[in-house]
């Protein structure tokens, strides 16, 4: 199975400020395609999970400028600028290469 | 405007089994790939079955083959996940969730497994 590991466990930003968020996977999550299969998800208290980014960078529909993806192959970064109160909640990422499909075990985002 | 509403929600003891339903509106169910995605209390996130559109392949977590069957009817716009020989450890809020990338989620259902 492909291991996701995020860190950091927990990050409280000052509301403005940016905030970053890492994810490593145990493989290379690019496919014989050229597609990078890697998502992330956000939490919100009491909420159902929701799209942000999928394949690294795509922006979800409905989902605001401020987050954004980078990486390649096995390190990703969600980055998220002029954090908000509404950010508040867990980061996940996921692997979609190969079932089973995994999680990392999620980043608490809290405002200072 | 995607919606998927879970339910079957319940306190089941070990070893007896319950079926979840799922339906779907919004988008044309038929042409998508469905999830089940559980949590159990205050922990993080497990992927544990998806049903291609069709239902030609299905694929399942460990943690659940052999005891979960994921289906679906597509006249219904329902998918259903039918979970037997349930484990303490199979409480959780148990969530559907759409296509390749999880688009859309539903709001989910509480499985209790106790004595």
């Amino acid at each position: 199975d492909i291991m996701m590991t995020q860190s950091p466990l927990s990050v409280a930003v000052t509301p403005g400020e940016s905030a970053s968020i890492s994810c490593r996977s145990s493989k290379s999550l690019l496919h014989s395609n050229g597609i990078t299969y890697l998502s992330w998800y956000l939490q919100r208290p009491e909420k159902s999970p929701q799209l942000l980014i999928y394949q690294i960078s795509n922006l979800a529909s409905g989902v605001s400028d401020r987050f954004s993806g980078s990486g390649s192959g096995t390190d990703f970064t969600l980055k998220i600028s002029k954090v908000e109160t509404e950010d508040v909640g867990i980061y996940y990422c996921v692997q979609f290469l190969e079932v089973p499909l995994t999680f990392g075990s999620g980043t608490k985002l809290e405002i200072k | 405007e995607v919606q998927l509403v879970e339910s079957g929600e319940g306190l089941v003891q070990p070893g007896s089994s319950m079926k979840l339903s799922c339906v779907a509106s919004g988008f044309t169910f038929s042409n998508y790939g469905m999830n089940w995605i559980r949590q159990a209390p205050k922990k993080g996130l497990e992927w544990i079955a998806l049903i291609y559109y069709d239902s030609s392949s299905k694929y399942y977590a460990d943690s659940v083959k052999g005891r979960f069957t994921i289906s679906r009817d597509n006249s219904k716009n329902t998918l259903y996940l039918e979970m037997n020989s349930l484990r303490s450890e199979d409480t959780a809020m148990y969530y559907c969730a759409t296509g390749s990338y999880f688009d859309y989620w539903g709001q989910g259902v509480m499985v209790t497994v106790s004595s």
